[in-house]
């Protein structure tokens, strides 16, 4: 059974960082393209972005990009997001997706950003 | 103008179909993307429904019934998910998604209700 969990989020103030990982589990993590994607409460999705199976592609979103940087250590089977420069926007929870067609979800981990 | 826009709400009767637009930005051809459909209740994460490129590239996802089915209209630069015999655990939120440019996109959103 594929697992995907998050974790790391927490309440940080504006200006602030943050690093969320994403546990995976049930599958071949090193085969898989693996994504971010956001929901602000009350929201819809925004994705934020992506990483190859290898790290040789990575993609952002502009709301995001210099911001943020993602990786992975297909060695311990995670995905990871820091998170840098926090602004007021970016509180959401945050979920990991598996695949460029996100077949998985992870339960997601919430982050607020709030002085 | 979202790249992507669906309509925000749409009310059905247990048993009936209901069709649910996903409208590309102009200038961005419909024909060429395939389109991805998720659903998310309250409470959890999205769960992948099915893609859609043509009647012959169609994929749903693990467990999802054929109710749930996928196509386009030309003429109207769109992807819609048709749910054949509604029922009220089909009554959640829809996004559609397509990767466009090096990013993932996901639309507006339609709340469905089963009245």
């Amino acid at each position: 059974e594929v697992q995907l969990v998050e974790s790391g989020g927490g309440l940080v103030q504006p200006g602030g960082s943050l690093r969320l990982s994403c546990a995976a589990s049930g599958f071949i993590f090193s085969n898989y393209n693996m994504n971010w994607v956001r929901q602000a409460p009350g929201k819809g999705l925004e994705w934020i972005s992506y990483i190859s199976a290898t790290s040789g592609s990575i993609y952002y979103a502009d709301s995001v990009k210099g911001r943020f940087t993602v990786s992975r250590d297909n060695a311990k089977n995670s995905l990871y997001l820091q998170m840098n420069s926090l602004r007021d926007d970016d509180t959401a929870l945050y979920y990991c997706a598996r695949a460029g067609d996100f077949d998985d979800w992870g339960q997601g981990t919430l982050v607020t950003i709030s002085s | 103008q979202a790249v992507l826009t669906q309509p925000s709400s749409l009310s059905a009767s247990p048993g009936a179909s209901a069709s649910l637009t996903c409208t590309l930005r102009g200038g961005i051809n419909v024909d060429t993307y395939k389109i991805y459909w998720y659903q998310q209740k309250p409470g959890s994460p999205p769960q992948y429904l099915l893609s859609y490129q043509s009647d012959s590239d169609q994929q749903r996802g693990s467990g999802v019934p054929s109710r749930f089915s996928g196509s386009k209209d030309a003429s109207a630069n769109a992807g819609i998910l048709l749910i054949s015999g509604l029922q009220s655990e089909d009554e959640a939120d829809y996004y559609c998604m397509i990767w466009h440019t090096r990013a993932s996109v996901f639309g507006t959103g339609t709340k469905v209700t089963v009245l």
